[in-house]
């Protein structure tokens, strides 16, 4: 079965600008939580969704959006791009986002701000 | 605020070595501890560990949860330049933590031929 799938893999975008990033989880999963790894931090929390609705945010500023589409799929939107958004954007599949059930991330998302 | 740590932050062994990875935490309601192990880019799927099961085991590699000490340890035996990679500890908890994971640092891991 298909894993999870995030469009575009690579991207370059300027100071200032916005960028929509795409998830599109494994077949049945309702739940997609989105993540920020850079080196320094770490993978950190940024939301999650399940049936098109927000259950859960991070501590992000609210230039990092999201929102959840009836078939599942994920999209987060970062606006006015700083230099310090450059990062990994993981997200994860999980059949209803519950403590007992894995997860499973995609291959990610770079997005390099200059 | 939920706290996963990880030691140690780097490990650097030589094949056939054994090693332990630690992870330790601190959430409120927790409910299950995760292991992941990511070579590029997509972490990918180690260990489920929960109060009913404590202790995992797949080929050379296992690990246990000591709910007493809020810790969990992965232990790798017989060591491959495969298993070079980091290892992410994650923590899954109810409440206000509904629905994300809280990872620690990671291990970074390199074995050498």
């Amino acid at each position: 079965k298909a894993g999870v799938t995030q469009t575009p893999r690579y991207l370059i975008k300027t100071r200032g600008q916005q960028v929509t990033l795409s998830c599109s989880p494994i077949s049945g999963h309702r739940s997609v939580s989105w993540y920020q790894q850079t080196p320094g931090q770490g993978l950190q929390f940024l939301f999650e969704y399940f049936s098109e609705t927000q259950r859960n945010k991070g501590n992000f500023p609210g230039r990092f959006s999201g929102r959840q589409f009836s078939n599942s799929r994920s999209e987060m939107n970062v606006s006015t791009l700083e230099l310090g958004d450059s990062a990994l954007y993981l997200c994860a599949s999980s059949l209803a986002g519950l403590a007992n059930y894995g997860y499973t991330f995609g291959s990610g998302t770079r997005l390099t701000v200059v | 605020e939920d706290k996963v740590v990880q030691s140690p932050l780097s490990l650097v062994v030589h094949e056939g070595d054994t090693v332990t990875l630690n992870c330790s935490y601190e959430v409120t309601n927790f409910r299950s501890l995760l292991w992941y192990k990511q070579e590029k880019k997509a972490p990918t799927f180690l260990f489920m560990l929960t109060s009913s099961g404590i202790e995992k085991k797949s080929g050379r590699l296992s690990s246990i949860l000591d709910k007493k000490e809020l810790s969990s340890i992965l232990n790798i035996t017989a060591t491959q330049t495969g298993d070079s990679a980091i290892y992410l500890c994650a923590v899954s908890a109810g409440g206000t933590s509904y629905g994300k994971l809280t990872f620690g640092q990671g291990t970074i891991l390199t074995v050498h031929p």
